[in-house]
Formats: structure tokens, C-alpha cells, sequence
């Protein structure tokens, strides 16, 4: 079964730190682009990071910039995302999310990231 | 960056009506546009991918048009499973940007 899995979610103060991760299975993970996406509560979905699948293009959204970094290690499957500097408008459910002829047609069932103090 | 806007952001509608809805783009993104569909406490479901292709295992009453700047989704049939929001997002660029939603309710 195809299958993406996130965690490391969790409560963290402004200013704090999370990284988290994505467990892939089922398909060839090193031969598929892969996003992150959040959703804060009550809104829409917001695009967050892109890696190719060899890791060798990334992009961010503008509000991510210099404080979020994703990441991948092929050999273990794996989808990181780690995320400095956060801040209370970073709550949200993040997923990981399999791109495939520019859509996404993969994804976890989230976990939940809420910047708190 | 490539603004998506749709509309209307919300629409009553009955089971078995034909609903359509609009994305637009701030600038031609060719083809490259899918659309998702959210039910709450739900990971996103890819319906339409590239402008107009069916996303495997979606049900046949969901379609696509468009290219350039401006895109449709319809429902041709309306089901109970249905009614939920739907979100367009561009490919063609970084970031890439969904639109604000559409909410299908019960009429």
C-alpha cells in the first residue's frame, strides 16, 4: 500500500523548534517529487516546500524562507521538514505529499504543529 | 508570485444538480492546474490533474476544462459524498498556489 506517514508534531513556544518527518512506503520514494502543505485552522491550504526527487532543487514559500528547511534522505525513505523560528501563524496540520505529473496525489493524514506559549 | 482566485467561495446545492465552478490565474500557467478536495479531518484528495485529467479511482461525474488563466470544475451529478470544499492549485511555478476554496453545502 502506498503510504506516507508524518511525525514529529507538537506544541512548541514562539521562537522554538520542530522538525518533522515523513516515513514513505510502498513506491519508489527516490523517484518522486515531494511536497510539504499546511492547512492552519479554519483555512485554506497553503503550499509550504518542494524537494525534487534527488534532492537536488528545492523551493520554499516566501513566509518560510530562511527560517523552514526540507529535506530528504532516499536510502530511508524519509520527507523532513524542519522548521526554526516559529511562529504562533505556523499552526497548523502539515503534510507530506507525493507530486506526480505536477499534481499531488499522495498524502499522509498530517500532524498537527501548534506555536503556543 | 501567481495568484489563484476562485468563486463562488460557497454554493447550496441539491444531490443530483450539475455544480460548476471557477479558478482563475493572475497570469497564463498553460495547463498546469489540478483540483483537491477537503472534507474536514480528511488529508486532501487529488480529483483532476493538468487541467483535465481524470485522477485514478475518481468518479466519472467530476470533470475539468480550461488553460491559460481560466479553469472549471464540475460536478455533473451531485452526490451526498460530494459536498465538501474544493481547492484549485497552479503547478506551472514556484510557490505553488492554491486558491481560496469553494464550499459545496446542502441545499
Amino acid at each position: 500500500e502506498v503510504q506516507l506517514v508524518e511525525s514529529g508534531g507538537g506544541l512548541v513556544q514562539p521562537g522554538g523548534s520542530l522538525r518533522l518527518s515523513c516515513a514513505a512506503s510502498g513506491f519508489n520514494f527516490n523517484t518522486y517529487e515531494m511536497n510539504w502543505v499546511r492547512q492552519a485552522p479554519g483555512k485554506g491550504l497553503e503550499w509550504v516546500s518542494y524537494i525534487s526527487s534527488r534532492g537536488g532543487t528545492i523551493h520554499y514559500a516566501d513566509s518560510m524562507k530562511g527560517r523552514f528547511t526540507i529535506s530528504r534522505d532516499n536510502a530511508k525513505n524519509s520527507l523532513y521538514l524542519q522548521m526554526n523560528s516559529l511562529r504562533a501563524e505556523d499552526t497548523a496540520v502539515y503534510y507530506c505529499a507525493r507530486e506526480l505529473y505536477g499534481g499531488i496525489d499522495i498524502w499522509g493524514q498530517g500532524t498537527v504543529v501548534t506555536v503556543s506559549s | 508570485d501567481i495568484q489563484m482566485t476562485q468563486s463562488p467561495s460557497s454554493l447550496s446545492a441539491s444531490v443530483g444538480d450539475r455544480v460548476t465552478f471557477t479558478c482563475r490565474a493572475s497570469q497564463s500557467i498553460s495547463n498546469y492546474l489540478n483540483w483537491y478536495q477537503l472534507k474536514p479531518g480528511k488529508a486532501p484528495k487529488l480529483l483532476i490533474y493538468a487541467a483535465s485529467s481524470l485522477q485514478s479511482g475518481v468518479p466519472s461525474r467530476f470533470s475539468g476544462s480550461g488553460s491559460g488563466t481560466d479553469f472549471t470544475l464540475s460536478i455533473s451529478s451531485l452526490q451526498p459524498e460530494d459536498f465538501a470544499t474544493y481547492y484549485c492549485q497552479q503547478s506551472y511555478s514556484t510557490p505553488r498556489t492554491f486558491g481560496q476554496g469553494t464550499k459545496v453545502e446542502i441545499k
